[in-house]
């Protein structure tokens, strides 16, 4: 079992289009995060949702929405994709966001691709 | 200033070396500290939270220096399996929510 599950696991696409990411997990969690890793490795938080409410949006464009159906779910849309957006997107969740020593679990992680 | 760093390396040791990795943090507010390890084209997975007084596990060290705002990982007896690049993590309360920050990753490579 998959505890937190992110598809598609590549995505290759023009700029230009418009992609969404999903995620799921299975663990309970309250809390919900996006990450972006560029190509230097630098994993820098984008979004966090608790309990479906957004309580991060870390200065992200907006052409990057998050949407959190309920508090298992967290997907990233994306529109009018550039270049700079390619990087692999992680997806967490941990058990309370306002608690101590609470570890985020990931994702697989998306690797996108803009051309 | 970034709120977490770390030295990036690479670190390229010898299997047996023992190795240490150091990461400063910028809020003085952060509460919860944690080592991640990730390797090549994965994601990152905790290695190990870091308490107050310091904890180890097997051949993992992990201390916390409050006052000076660092915290440190110690790998003894290194193995060629170690090789990854290890993330430090803080939380901590920031713009009226908590905030789970990275540094960019210290790569470790360990060879025969």
């Amino acid at each position: 079992d998959t505890a937190v599950s992110q598809t598609p696991k590549y995505l290759v696409t023009q700029m230009g289009n418009d992609k969404s990411i999903k995620c799921e997990q299975n663990l309970g969690h309250d809390t919900m995060y996006w990450y972006k890793q560029d190509s230097k490795k630098f994993l820098k938080i984008m979004f966090s949702y608790n309990n479906k409410e957004l309580i991060i949006n870390e200065t992200v464009p907006n052409r990057f929405s998050p949407k959190s159906p309920d508090k298992a779910h967290l997907n990233l849309h994306i529109n009018s994709l550039e270049l700079g957006d390619s990087a692999v997107y992680f997806c967490a969740s941990s058990q309370d966001g306002s608690g101590l020593y609470t570890e985020a679990f990931f994702g697989q992680g998306t690797r996108l691709t803009v051309v | 200033r970034k709120e977490v760093e770390q030295d990036p390396g690479p670190f390229n040791v010898p299997e047996g070396a023992t190795v240490a990795f150091n990461c400063t943090y910028s809020n003085s507010a952060s509460q919860s500290f944690f080592w991640y390890r990730q390797d090549c084209r994965k994601e990152p997975k905790l290695l190990m939270s870091v308490y107050s007084s310091g904890n180890e596990d097997g051949r993992f060290t992990a201390q916390l220096n409050r006052a000076s705002q660092y915290i440190s990982l110690l790998i003894r007896d290194s193995k060629l399996s170690d090789s990854a690049t290890y993330l430090c993590a803080v939380k901590g309360w920031s713009g009226g929510y908590n905030k789970l920050i990275f540094g960019a990753g210290t790569r470790l490579a360990v060879h025969p």
